[in-house]
């Protein structure tokens, strides 16, 4: 069964640019979580999206967002890129009512 | 605000010993809490977890001590070896949202 998939690996962006990252999650899982790692503020939630619904959201500003698609494919883009938001992206999927989640090995992304 | 605090930041520790990490958290809306682990250049692979109406749960070498009281748990790893030194990351859940701890770097000598 192949596992969570992220696209690209790696990216390397200017201040200013938007990115779409994709996600495609483990067949049959319906829930797909984003997750911002940095080494200064370490794993922190951004959003979970299930059936194409987002099911919550974390404290980013607006320039953060996502979508699921009707194969629970996901995207998260980020717009109006700053330097901070250097960072490895990671996306998580999960089985409908279960807890546990499989990551991705995530998007290193760059902002110059 | 931090929800979820991690200990200790870094640990070293024999091969063969016990290694310890343990997590506290702040909102009794959670139920479920997972340990992570995470090597360079990869993404976190789920450990074990568990629920809070159970105060232990082992998986082979891995123990996790859970008291819902003192909004405590803790990672046991028994007899540690050189292949465990990872990231570790405790985690909560509740309201569709996971929040990570802020990680434990262990390093096993062989």
């Amino acid at each position: 069964k192949a596992g969570v998939t992220q696209t690209p690996r790696y990216l390397i962006k200017t201040r200013g640019q938007q990115v779409t990252l994709s996600c495609s999650p483990i067949s049959g899982h319906r829930s797909v979580s984003w997750y911002q790692q940095t080494p200064g503020q370490g794993l922190q939630f951004l959003f979970e999206y299930f059936s194409e619904t987002q099911r919550n959201k974390g404290n980013f500003p607006g320039r953060f967002s996502g979508r699921q698609f009707s194969n629970s494919r996901s995207e998260m883009n980020v717009s109006t890129l700053e330097l901070g938001d250097s960072a490895l992206y990671l996306c998580a999927s999960r089985k409908d009512s279960t807890y546990e989640q499989y990551f991705g090995p995530g998007t290193r992304l760059t902002v110059t | 605000q931090q929800q979820v605090k991690q200990s200790p930041q870094s640990l070293i520790v024999q091969k063969g010993g016990i290694s310890i990490i343990n997590c506290a958290y702040e909102n009794t809306a959670f139920d479920y809490f997972p340990w992570y682990q995470q090597f360079p250049g990869k993404g976190p692979a789920l450990l074990i977890a568990i629920r809070p109406d159970v105060s232990e749960k082992k998986e082979g070498r891995f123990t996790i001590s859970f008291n819902k009281s003192a909004k405590q748990f803790s990672l046991h790893i028994m007899d540690s070896q050189p292949g465990d030194s990872a990231t570790y990351f405790c985690a909560v859940r509740g309201g569709f949202k996971t929040i990570f701890g802020a990680g434990t770097r262990l390093f096993v000598k062989a």
